[in-house]
C-alpha cells in the first residue's frame, strides 16, 4: 500500500528555521517526483514545486523560489521542506504528494498534511 | 502566468447532476486533473487525463476537456460528495491549480 506520512504539527516563532518531512512507503521512492503544496487557512491549493528523490533534482514555483528549500534522503525514503527563517505569512497546512510516473503527471497519493503555525 | 478559473461555489440537490467548470486559455490542449478535498482532509485525485477515474472512484464522477473549459460532472450526487473541488493542469513544467469550487449538496 502506497503511503506518504508527514511529520507532526509545528509551532515556531518568526525568524526560526524549520524542516518538515514526508516519508514514502509501499513503492519505489526514488522513481517518483514528490510535490509540496501549500494551503493557507481557508484558502486553495498552491503548488510550491517538486523534487525527484532519485537525484534530488528540483523545480520550484516562481512564487516560492528562494523562500523554501526541498531536499530528500533516499536512504530513508524521506523528502523534506525547509525554511531558514519563518514568517507569519508561512502559517499554513503543507501537503506532500506523489507524482505518478505514467506520463500524465497526476498527483495520485497525498500525505496527511503538516500544520505550521508561526507566532511570537 | 497561466491561470485556471473555477466558480467559487456550486449547489446541487441530492441525486441530481453537478457540473463544475474550470476555464483556462486553450485548456483543451493540456490534460486536466480534478481533486476532491473534504473538510479537514487531504486532497484526493478523482479524475486524471481529462476523463480517467482512478481505482476506487465511483463511476458517478466523470470529466471532459475541450476548448478553454474542463468540466467535472457528478451524477446522482450524494451528501458525501460535498467538498471542495480543485482542477489542475501543467503549464510546461509548472503546476497550476484552480481556485477551488465548494460543492454544496
Amino acid at each position: 500500500e502506497v503511503q506518504l506520512v508527514q511529520s507532526g504539527a509545528e509551532v515556531k516563532k518568526p525568524g526560526e528555521s524549520l524542516k518538515i518531512s514526508c516519508k514514502g512507503s509501499g513503492y519505489s521512492f526514488t522513481n517518483h517526483w514528490i510535490a509540496w503544496v501549500r494551503q493557507m487557512p481557508g484558502k486553495g491549493l498552491e503548488w510550491m514545486g517538486v523534487i525527484y528523490p532519485g537525484d534530488s533534482a528540483t523545480t520550484y514555483s516562481p512564487s516560492f523560489q528562494g523562500q523554501v528549500t526541498f531536499s530528500a534522503d533516499k536512504s530513508i525514503n524521506t523528502a523534506y521542506l525547509h525554511w531558514s527563517s519563518l514568517k507569519a505569512s508561512d502559517i499554513a497546512m503543507y501537503f506532500c504528494a506523489r507524482q505518478a510516473s505514467g506520463g500524465y503527471r497526476e498527483f495520485d497519493y497525498w500525505g496527511q498534511g503538516t500544520l505550521v503555525t508561526v507566532s511570537s | 502566468s497561466y491561470e485556471l478559473t473555477q466558480p467559487p461555489s456550486v449547489s446541487v440537490s441530492p441525486w441530481q447532476t453537478a457540473s463544475i467548470t474550470c476555464s483556462g486559455d486553450k485548456l483543451g490542449d493540456k490534460y486536466a486533473f480534478w481533486y476532491q478535498q473534504r473538510p479537514g482532509q487531504s486532497p484526493v485525485l478523482v479524475i486524471y487525463q481529462d476523463n480517467k477515474r482512478p481505482s476506487g472512484i465511483p463511476e458517478r464522477f466523470s470529466g471532459s476537456n475541450s476548448g478553454n473549459t474542463a468540466t467535472l460532472t457528478i451524477t446522482r450526487t450524494q451528501p458525501m460528495d460535498e467538498a471542495d473541488y480543485y482542477c489542475q493542469a501543467w503549464d510546461s513544467n509548472y503546476v497550476v491549480f484552480g481556485g477551488g469550487t465548494k460543492l454544496t449538496v
